[in-house]
């Protein structure tokens, strides 16, 4: 079985501010790790993911996480935010061998001016 | 480039009720997953579906049926309806294996709002 963790509910953040949302994981086999935003009545939007080699993954819109095996984490993170990035993130993490994702509760990211 | 269409993207209907959601996945895609998000909550794992299989199933009663078409799209249908169903209901398309990979990439729909009463 599998299941995430995602730390923070809400993080608010003024503008321009760097931001780090935070994800655990447990697994007892070989994952894929994604994070996703959905903003506000629409589906959700993949940011980044990883699946092998490189431990810092950079997505979409300027974000980036590092996947960290030992502390079975993914936190994503961003160093300038902007209003736009208001929004709801979702941490997920998906067997590799197939099968479904299962999602973290969520974190709103609520950037302020 | 066409991503995954749901229909509809509102509906209301009464405790008891049948209903059936439609999805359409991206092009290219031959995989067809659906979820349950609740106000609040993250995404819960319906069922996946390819060439028309289902696949896995998630904790959900038998009261969630589907059904997957040649053409890759898919349907969601929910039986008895109670007030608990009441939540969007997303589909997300994939390729079951990508490069010799197990598909790992969802496209997501908006979602179809299920409101039961």
């Amino acid at each position: 079985a599998q299941s995430v963790t995602q730390l923070d509910s809400q993080v608010p953040v003024f503008e321009e501010a760097p931001v780090e949302l935070r994800c655990n994981y447990s697994s007892s086999v070989s994952v894929y790790l994604f994070w996703y935003v959905q903003y506000p009545n629409q589906g959700l939007q993949l940011l980044l993911k990883y699946l092998s080699g490189s431990t810092l993954v950079k997505g979409i819109n300027g974000f980036e996480a590092e996947f960290n095996k030992s502390q079975t984490s993914f936190h994503l993170r961003k160093p300038s935010v902007h209003i736009s990035d208001t929004a709801e993130y979702f941490c997920a993490v998906r067997n590799t061998n197939a099968g479904k994702s299962t999602f973290g509760d969520g974190t709103t990211l609520t950037v302020k001016p | 480039d066409a991503g995954v269409t749901q229909s509809p993207t509102h509906l209301i209907k009464t405790r008891g009720q049948q209903v059936t959601l439609r999805c359409s996945p991206k092009s290219g895609h031959d995989t067809v997953s659906w979820y349950q998000q609740a106000l609040g909550q993250g995404p819960q794992f319906i069922f996946q579906y390819y060439e028309e299989e289902e696949r896995q199933r998630g904790n959900f009663p038998d009261r969630f049926s589907g059904h997957q078409f040649p053409n890759y799209s898919s349907e969601l249908n929910v039986n008895a309806l109670l007030l608990g169903d009441s939540a969007l209901y997303l589909c997300a398309s994939s390729l079951f294996r990508d490069r010799g990979r197990f598909g790992h990439g969802y496209t997501f729909g908006s979602g179809t709002r299920l409101t039961v009463v």
